[in-house]
């Protein structure tokens, strides 16, 4: 059972654009919400991440939003540029330090 | 500290033989996790250690897979008799107490013929 779900599967935005991915769990256990960036052939790298005890987190063009009533968490990326295109991956961590991954979102910026 | 290290980056084998893949976690880090990277699931988590011990194994797929952790330095994903299914993109990843990031290596490609 997919403890993360994650939408939508791939994302297309053209440079300057917004990218939106979002995520939504159901166990209340979890107590942190990173989001990991994974670019071909390496291993998901953590981005940036926001605990359940605020509702926005902004590094540079990164934004988390975080909606606790809702269980629900996004990733926002402003201006988006090539460079960014790679695989996002939410992830919820609880307090025995287990991760639990969405299934992953697939972005291509477009020049 | 040059990260976890995975062994083989990449592993072609024939249906019905053993592989074995290897990962050497950061040094300090009592968690270690191995994953399973596919298109269709995403990251699915196999099987988690801490202390070397194995703390979770609900996700290892079937009796086919095996895992261990002999020491703090070291541990190996076993796959006995090999199945064309298992191709994927296995990673691992170690933490540690208190840290709330994961750092995972490089991965190791498996395809299975």
């Amino acid at each position: 059972q997919q403890q993360v779900k994650q939408s939508p599967q791939s994302l297309i935005v053209q440079k300057g654009g917004i990218s939106i991915i979002n995520c939504a769990y159901e166990n209340t256990a979890f107590d942190y919400f990173p989001w990991y960036q994974q670019f071909p052939g390496k291993g998901p790298a953590l981005l940036i991440a926001i605990r359940p005890d605020v509702s926005e987190k902004k590094e540079g063009r990164f934004t988390i939003s975080f909606n606790k009533s809702a269980k629900q968490f996004s990733l926002h990326i402003m201006d988006s540029q090539p460079g960014d295109s790679a695989t996002y991956f939410c992830a919820a961590l609880n307090t025995g330090n287990q991760f639990y991954f969405g299934t992953g979102t697939s972005l291509t910026v477009i020049p | 500290d040059a990260g976890v290290i995975q062994s083989p980056r990449h592993e072609v084998t024939e249906m019905g033989q053993e592989v074995t893949l290897r990962c050497k976690p950061i040094s300090g880090h009592d968690y270690l996790f191995w994953y399973r990277q596919t298109m269709m699931r995403g990251l699915e988590l196999l099987i988690y250690f801490n202390n070397n011990v194995p703390i979770d194994d609900s996700g290892m797929p079937e009796d086919r897979f095996s895992a261990k952790m002999p020491n703090a330095s070291f541990s190996t994903l076993k796959i006995q008799p090999s199945e064309p299914r298992d191709s994927a993109v296995y990673f691992c990843a170690s933490s540690g107490w208190g840290l709330t990031e994961a750092f995972f290596g490089q991965g190791t490609r498996l395809t299975v013929v």
